[in-house]
């Protein structure tokens, strides 16, 4: 079945340090990719999707780049903040009745010190 | 701005035991959607409706019910509880309603123990 993939369990970085999680898809058909991000004591909330190859999605500083050959969709930021600490989760999603169905990650706890 | 409450935040439970997670969504989506979330696993689906009177299975539904009574409302029922139903459980709404974002809303979560 298809599922999302993220290799880093956890990443301590120093504020404006250079982030990078990986994330990699399988899928059996053309998924839109998302990335969320989750702070302590809340639910998950939307950053930003991306729906076709090479298409680049971004919000608050992040960008993620549509790969379809690699089958990724990196999530980057070029200088963490101690407030991006929080837990994000790559997701792939296919279009229903008007929203999307989507499969989740297990998620990378992004910790950034000061 | 897109709204999505849960109802209780927190609940400690028996095993056996009967157990209602409640949401209520001001969004007027039409779709709604329950996942557990556990370390290790992200977020998983458990059940979601397309709209009031209507439920589907998600990828995890063994052991869970779920109830749309109205566009506003959705529920999740654990029958029988069991310590493998400990989790956080999150509600989230989505489709052509309120703002143009199709995106799906989340709302901030139930941790449920099962004793």
């Amino acid at each position: 079945g298809d599922s999302v993939t993220q290799t880093e369990g956890q990443v301590a970085l120093s504020e404006e340090d250079f982030l990078t999680i990986h994330c990699n898809y399988s899928a059996s058909g053309y998924p839109a990719l998302f990335w969320y991000v989750q702070y302590p004591g809340e639910g998950p909330q939307f950053l930003f999707r991306a729906s076709r190859d090479k298409e680049k999605g971004s919000s608050r500083g992040f960008e993620a780049t549509y790969d379809k050959g690699t089958t990724s969709f990196h999530l980057r930021k070029a200088s963490v903040q101690e407030s991006d600490s929080a837990v994000y989760y790559c997701a792939l999603g296919f279009p229903s009745s008007g929203s999307w169905q989507l499969i989740f990650g297990s998620g990378t706890q992004l910790t950034v010190m000061p | 701005e897109a709204a999505v409450t849960q109802s209780p935040r927190n609940k400690v439970a028996v095993t056996g035991g009967k157990v209602t997670l409640s949401c209520n969504q001001t969004n007027n989506h039409n779709n709604m959607y329950w996942y557990r979330q556990d370390t290790g696993h992200g977020l998983r689906l458990i059940h979601y409706s397309y709209g009031a009177g209507s439920t589907e299975k998600g990828d995890i539904p063994d052991g869970y019910k779920a109830s749309r009574p109205s566009q506003e409302n959705f529920s999740l029922i654990l029958e029988l509880a069991t310590p493998s139903q400990t989790s956080v459980y999150f509600c989230a709404s989505g489709g052509p309603g309120l703002g143009s974002s199709y995106e799906q809303y989340f709302g901030p979560g139930t941790r449920l123990t099962v004793l």
